[in-house]
């Protein structure tokens, strides 16, 4: 079974960037497929989708977010990236990754980023 | 992007008893391949959400079958048949036929 672990500071400072990685287990990156997501969910609120990533590093990123957000991919570590630059109190949130086709089927259990000064 | 408005916001159930949640979007999620891709989310508390429901009526791996969906176009509606104390969380609608994927605001099923 696919398992996705977040890894990443807890904290950022505004105008800084957060970068998290995420590390796939139980299956393979370079599968071609499924996308490789971020999601977020500020404290008591619903669900933002970041972006996602193939494996070949085409991406696609939420109009919202696009001009801060950032999203790699390193298929030899079986990893995928996010880094969002400039940020503030407004991004302070739970960043899940996860493995979405149609539908986003596995997630990870997700980290708490705070951003303080 | 496609708006996702999820009704009732709060369903205070009782064990044992029917519960259900709607979904509209503010446009059709007919994908121009012919399917619909509306999902299911349910998310405990302090857990990460859990996909039951996708293809509007395809139940997930593992997802009990008192979880049903059904809809077209539109409209969606995720329905419980008899309601257990583990059910107890927030659903989420979410359309993944047109980025930016979206997600309804969430519906908090309580018990009574």
């Amino acid at each position: 079974q696919v398992q996705l672990q977040e890894s990443g500071p807890g904290l950022v400072k505004p105008s800084q960037t957060l970068s998290l990685t995420c590390t796939v287990s139980g299956g393979s990156i370079s599968s071609g497929d499924y996308y490789w997501s971020w999601i977020r969910q500020p404290p008591g609120k619903g669900l933002e989708w970041i972006g996602y990533i193939y494996y070949s590093g085409s991406t696609y990123y939420n109009p919202s977010l696009k001009s801060r957000v950032t999203i790699s991919v390193d298929t030899s570590k079986n990893q995928f990236s996010l880094k969002l630059s400039s940020v503030t109190a407004a991004d302070t949130a739970v960043y899940y990754c996860a493995r979405m086709s149609t539908m986003v089927d596995y997630w990870g259990q997700g980290t708490l980023v705070t951003v303080s000064s | 992007d496609i708006v996702m408005t999820q009704t009732p916001l709060s369903s205070p159930v009782t064990l044992g008893q029917p519960a259900s949640i709607s979904c509209r979007s503010s446009q059709s999620l007919v994908h121009s391949d012919g399917n619909t891709y509306l999902s299911w989310l349910q998310q405990r508390p302090g857990q990460p959400p859990r996909l039951l429901i996708y293809k509007i009526s395809n139940r997930f791996s593992g997802v009990p079958d008192r979880f049903s969906g059904s809809g077209a176009g539109t409209d969606f509606t995720l329905k419980i048949s008899r309601v257990e104390a583990e059910d107890v969380g927030v659903y989420y609608c979410m359309q993944a036929t047109q980025p930016p994927y979206t997600f309804g605001q969430g519906t908090k099923l309580e018990i009574k």
